[in-house]
């Protein structure tokens, strides 16, 4: 079954620093997704993108973050200048539609950031 | 209004009973509600949804009871089993976008 893939599994940077977190969506898909999930707590949305374009973000997508699709596999995330409570599991998402009716979301095993 | 209150936080149940897990919502927009599951190391993948036209979803050992009277909905794992074992969240939708809530960790105990 397809998967969708992200690396690194786990990042640690220093505070300050920039960190570009990557993924594979599946191949066949059309919409993707970043989430956050704090350890231990609620999965946050954080951003969605369709056509090379941003289609909805949340509060917390400010402007240390960036998504981008440089290429047709690659989809990624950059937080600019990373805070401490920029630590979390970050979870890439696509689906073949955007109505989560038609075609479920389907998750990455995310990227655990560590900001030191 | 956007949020989804989900309860307990975390449950342990015996091998072969019912796991029971809660959500409320305020937002009478939402209209899907679709479970996830979680194991560690993992992300959350659909496990069964239903939308409010529906009182109860079945598949398997899973049901979603949904009163949309009340605006709440659960899920029940009947005989429940030690690969069970994971953080389940609940979630709603409206306007295609999931507001989740905050997850329940759930430990069967062979």
């Amino acid at each position: 079954e397809p998967e969708v893939t992200q690396t690194p599994s786990h990042q640690v940077t220093q505070m300050g620093q920039e960190v570009i977190l990557r993924c594979v969506p599946i191949s066949n898909h059309l919409y993707f997704y970043w989430y956050r999930q704090i350890l231990g707590q609620k999965v946050e949305f954080l951003v969605s993108f369709y056509n090379n374009e941003i289609s909805e973000k949340s509060e917390i997508f400010d402007d240390q973050f960036s998504v981008e699709r440089p290429d047709g596999s690659n989809f990624t995330l950059k937080i600019r200048s990373t805070k401490l409570e920029d630590s979390a599991m970050y979870f890439c998402a696509s689906s073949e539609w955007a109505d989560p009716r038609r075609s479920p979301l389907h998750f990455g095993n995310g990227t655990r950031l560590t900001v030191t | 209004q956007q949020q989804v209150k989900q309860s307990p936080q975390s449950l342990i149940v015996q091998k072969g009973g019912i796991s029971i897990i809660n959500c409320a919502y305020e937002n009478t927009a939402f209209d899907y509600f679709p479970w996830y599951q979680q194991f560690p190391g993992k992300g959350p993948a659909l496990l069964i949804a239903i939308r409010p036209d529906v009182s109860e979803k079945k598949e398997g050992r899973f049901t979603i009871s949904f009163n949309k009277s009340a605006k709440q909905f659960s899920l029940h794992i009947m005989d429940s089993q030690p690969g069970d074992s994971a953080t389940y969240f609940c979630a709603a939708d409206s306007n295609y976008q999931l507001i989740w809530g905050a997850g329940t960790k759930l430990i069967i105990k062979p």
